[in-house]
């Protein structure tokens, strides 16, 4: 499974757009990236998942270069509530087993 | 929206005792799976089980601990012999077949206090 690697924490202020970027230099050619998110006591929840260039959804983007050895997981306009922290995973889909980092810690102050 | 659901969500036990956490996967999921985290610590992956069977399993996953489907609903962990090591959250996890989707959907976690 390729390592990644994530700041161990950011800072934001509501309203602004966070950018997590997560390092995967040996991302394998099968491998996608995955992003989840855990509240404190919470499980992790799935937030977005792509191959290649860019994918977005109701919640994040997410920006993948042509080499595919980064990804920039961006959140629009954080609130008080998105202070959690991110993981970033990169593996095969499938029935697989999920190798959590120890993510990025997030926090949004008003 | 469907969720995963697990109970209970406090479990405080002596050492030595056994434990069995429950899980209800999101029904029409066919991959299952435990995970942990450790107070501080990074979530572990504890085991999968697909098809009636376990699919793979960590080294955590020694021959204290166990899982079964015992209905089509619920999906269970148990520890035989609680120790001090094995509090932490656990939390299970569903995912459909992958066609569908990979994606796996967590549970709110059962907090294992082992005194």
């Amino acid at each position: 499974l390729a390592k990644t690697t994530q700041p161990i924490s950011m800072d934001s202020y509501e309203g602004q757009e966070v950018n997590i970027t997560c390092s995967h230099n040996n991302i394998a050619t099968n491998d996608y990236i995955t992003w989840y998110q855990q509240f404190p006591s919470q499980g992790p929840r799935f937030i977005i998942q792509g191959y290649k260039t860019k994918v977005t959804n109701e919640v994040a983007s997410l920006f993948i270069p042509a080499d595919r050895k980064s990804s920039t997981l961006s959140l629009p306009r954080v609130s008080l509530s998105d202070t959690a922290v991110y993981y970033c995973l990169v593996g095969p889909t499938g029935f697989q087993k999920l190798v959590f980092g120890t993510g990025t810690r997030l926090l949004v102050s008003p | 929206e469907p969720e995963v659901t697990q109970t209970p969500s406090h479990q405080v036990t002596q050492m030595g005792q056994e434990v069995i956490l429950r899980c209800v996967p999101i029904s029409n999921h066919l991959y299952f799976y435990w995970y942990r985290q450790i107070l501080g610590q990074k979530v572990e992956f504890l085991v999968s089980f697909y098809n009636n069977e376990i699919s793979e399993k960590s080294e955590i996953f020694d021959d204290q601990f166990s899982v079964e489907r015992p209905d089509g609903s619920n999906f269970t962990l148990k520890i035989r012999s609680t120790k001090l090591e094995d509090s932490a959250m656990y939390f299970c996890a569903s995912s459909a077949d992958r066609v569908v989707s990979d994606t796996q959907y967590f549970g709110p976690g059962t907090r294992l206090t082992v005194l």
